[in-house]
């Protein structure tokens, strides 16, 4: 079975500053692999999602992840932070198959301090 | 805007009772799946339904129950509504194909019980 480990359930950055968002999986299977964004009360948005080919991914609002096989790991970057980044954000992952289903991570919250 | 709707938003119920919640799925997918997401934890998959048929369930009672409409559409039932089954209920619409395809979310239905 799979799962996912979101490493710190808050994280706190300046505007400006990198945003790193930890995310590792465990598959015993090639995973397709997710970050969602939730705002306050509302549902998930898809930031970016990694299925194969390059392993460097980009996402909307200027979010990017990498999936790297050899640390099952799947970080969420951005180089600036800006107010409006301030939400939580969900790692998830999918195997192949006819299932669909995602096993979340328990999420990060991100503050964005001025 | 992801083409999921999702009704009523927020409900409050009586434990013991019984509760429907409904969705409408994305134009153009036939699949559509239910999580749980109670407060501050990532959400966690109900069931899955491909259609008409349920073809993935979680680790939830035989008292979550659905259906999934010709038309895709889907509801979510569940009876002795108990303490715990207060969360946010999202539900998710894919169209069929490889693991990889986006998963949409609906900005889902508040559930309380008292």
């Amino acid at each position: 079975a799979q799962s996912v480990t979101q490493l710190g359930s808050h994280v706190s950055v300046s505007e400006g500053a990198l945003v790193l968002l930890r995310c590792n999986y465990s598959s015993s299977v090639p995973p397709y692999l997710f970050w969602y964004v939730q705002y306050p009360n509302q549902g998930l948005q898809l930031l970016l999602k990694y299925t194969t080919g390059a392993t460097l991914v980009k996402g909307i609002n200027g979010f990017e992840a990498e999936f790297k096989k050899s640390e099952t790991s799947f970080h969420l970057t951005k180089p600036s932070a800006h107010m409006s980044d301030a939400a939580e954000y969900f790692c998830a992952v999918r195997v192949g198959g006819s299932n669909y289903k995602l096993t979340f991570g328990k999420g990060t919250l991100l503050t964005v301090n001025p | 805007e992801t083409g999921v709707t999702q009704s009523p938003t927020h409900l409050i119920k009586t434990r013991g009772q019984q509760v429907t919640l409904r969705c409408s799925s994305q134009s153009g997918h036939n699949t559509v799946s239910w999580y749980q997401q109670a407060l501050g934890q990532g959400p966690q998959f109900i069931f899955q339904y491909y259609r008409e048929e349920e073809n993935g369930r979680g680790n939830f009672p035989p008292r979550f129950s659905g259906l999934q409409f010709p038309n895709y559409s889907s509801e979510l039932n569940v009876n002795a509504l108990e303490l715990d089954d207060s969360a946010l209920y999202l539900c998710a619409s894919s169209t069929d194909g490889y693991s990889g395809n986006t998963i949409y979310f609906g900005e889902g239905s508040w559930l309380t019980v008292v």
